[in-house]
């Protein structure tokens, strides 16, 4: 089953810790993103990436990582510098990453409650 | 000025009716449009791209003016499981997508 999934569902966490959410997929997609979705608001970009060992600064990306060692994966770090970390995370990825559109593909997300 | 709007509703209505959304965006630079549809809880998945000349698909059909920069969703005989969130979605280059907030739907019997 192709697909691509994230673990934990649910997690929480004491402030100032640091935290790493996961995300594998298994199309053999070159792009990852990670969203972040807030009540009342859009999904907003954190980082996304093209292709292994690459990734680029999305809109909102101060107080978060993240790494790109393998094209599976694109775990994503929330750092105690995030100011407001609690969130609905999304992880998307998508055949290419490159000028012409592909769609994107939603993991099942992970819900962080920090305390 | 949010670059894509939504009526954030909620929309009830009974089983059966039609039942209208509409988004603006802010770019008029932007290169695609999309209707995605989200469960509570769940993540959004794509329902229909939307097209110029407006498309239909069953039930949902989607209108684009790009001159007022104006997208819309129709669905018709609504169902029950049609109660979600519906995202505005506007493609600005490359891979990068704007998310509107959502509209929510929920249909009642």
């Amino acid at each position: 089953d192709g697909g691509i999934t994230q673990s934990p569902k649910y997690l929480f966490r004491k402030e100032g810790q640091n935290v790493t959410l996961s995300c594998e997929q298994n199309l053999n997609h070159d792009a990852m993103y990670w969203y972040r979705q807030d009540p009342g608001q859009g999904l907003r970009l954190i980082y996304y990436s093209q292709i292994v060992n690459d990734f680029q600064k999305g809109d909102i990306a101060e107080g978060y990582s993240v790494s790109r060692e393998k094209k599976e994966s694109f775990p994503l770090t929330v750092t105690s510098a995030q100011k407001n970390p609690t969130a609905f995370y999304l992880c998307a990825s998508s055949i290419g990453g490159g000028r012409t559109y592909n769609e994107q593909f939603f993991g099942p997300g992970t819900r962080l409650t920090v305390l | 000025r949010k670059e894509v709007e939504q009526d954030p509703g909620p929309f009830n209505v009974p089983e059966g009716a039609t039942v209208a959304f509409n988004c603006t965006y802010s770019n008029s630079a932007s290169q695609s449009f999309f209707w995605y549809r989200q469960d509570c809880r769940k993540e959004p998945k794509l329902l229909m791209s939307v097209y110029s000349s407006g498309n239909e698909d069953g039930r949902f059909t989607a209108q684009l003016n790009r001159a007022s920069q104006y997208i819309s969703l129709l669905i018709r005989d609504s169902k029950l499981s049609d109660s979600a969130t519906y995202l505005c979605v506007v493609r600005e280059y490359g891979n990068k997508l704007v998310f509107g907030a959502g509209t929510i739907l929920r249909v009642k019997s």
